[in-house]
């Protein structure tokens, strides 16, 4: 199984252009969740799903948007980007009967 | 509320062992974390502790829990240069399965 799979790798952004990145996971987890991990910072949640068909808001949530259709998919939007969304932003997923959280690879984002 | 606090940085020489420490305010996480970040990827779960323990052993890695201080530690015996990478610890809150991380241990390991 590949796990979590994100698109781009990574990307340069115009400000004020709008942008979705990609997440995928093949493990058929309940919860999915989008990370922004900054120097210093940590990771800090910016959205979460804990089922198909409902999200929340996580620490950082503004100037993001999320979708669930389906298990298997969570994209992240940027509906116009800042500088201060220059960022490397990890996937991750979990089961529900199982507390450890599964990270994809990243996609470091520039805004310029 | 809910904070995590580590140190930034941690050297040791290959051989000694390393000990990175992480506080916590939230008394009710039922479930504390350490995950590592290897250069350019994503972070792997190296082990957990319950909270109703005090001490979990997993070959070369010792967790130790202090739930009157909030502390918790890893303790990695015989550092390799291999374990050099960012060191998370997280919390789960009581509510939910979201991760609470603090801002990452960078661990160097010197031959």
């Amino acid at each position: 199984t590949a796990g979590i799979t994100q698109a781009p790798t990574s990307q340069i952004l115009a400000a004020g252009r709008s942008m979705t990145l990609r997440c995928t996971q093949d493990m058929r987890h309940n919860a999915m969740y989008w990370y922004r991990q900054d120097l210093g910072l940590g990771l800090r949640l910016i959205h979460y799903s804990n089922t198909a068909g409902t999200t929340g808001k996580g620490e950082v949530p503004d100037g993001y948007s999320v979708s669930r259709a389906n298990t298997d998919d969570f994209p992240l939007t940027l509906a116009s980007a800042v500088p201060s969304q220059t960022s490397v932003y990890f996937c991750a997923s979990s089961d529900g009967g199982d507390h450890e959280q599964y990270f994809g690879p990243g996609t470091r984002l520039t805004v310029t | 509320g809910e904070d995590v606090e580590q140190s930034l940085f941690l050297s040791v020489r290959e051989g000694d062992s390393s000990v990175i420490n992480c506080t916590y305010t939230d008394s009710s996480s039922t479930y504390l974390y350490w995950y590592k970040q290897e250069p350019g990827a994503g972070l792997q779960l190296l082990t957990y502790i319950f909270s109703n323990m005090d001490m979990k052993q997993d070959q070369r890695l010792t967790v130790l829990l202090n739930k009157k201080d909030k502390h918790l530690s890893l303790r990695i015996a015989d550092t390799q240069t291999g374990d050099s990478a960012i060191y998370f610890c997280a919390e789960t809150p009581p509510t939910g399965y979201k991760l609470i991380f603090g801002s990452g241990t960078r661990l160097l390991v010197r031959p």
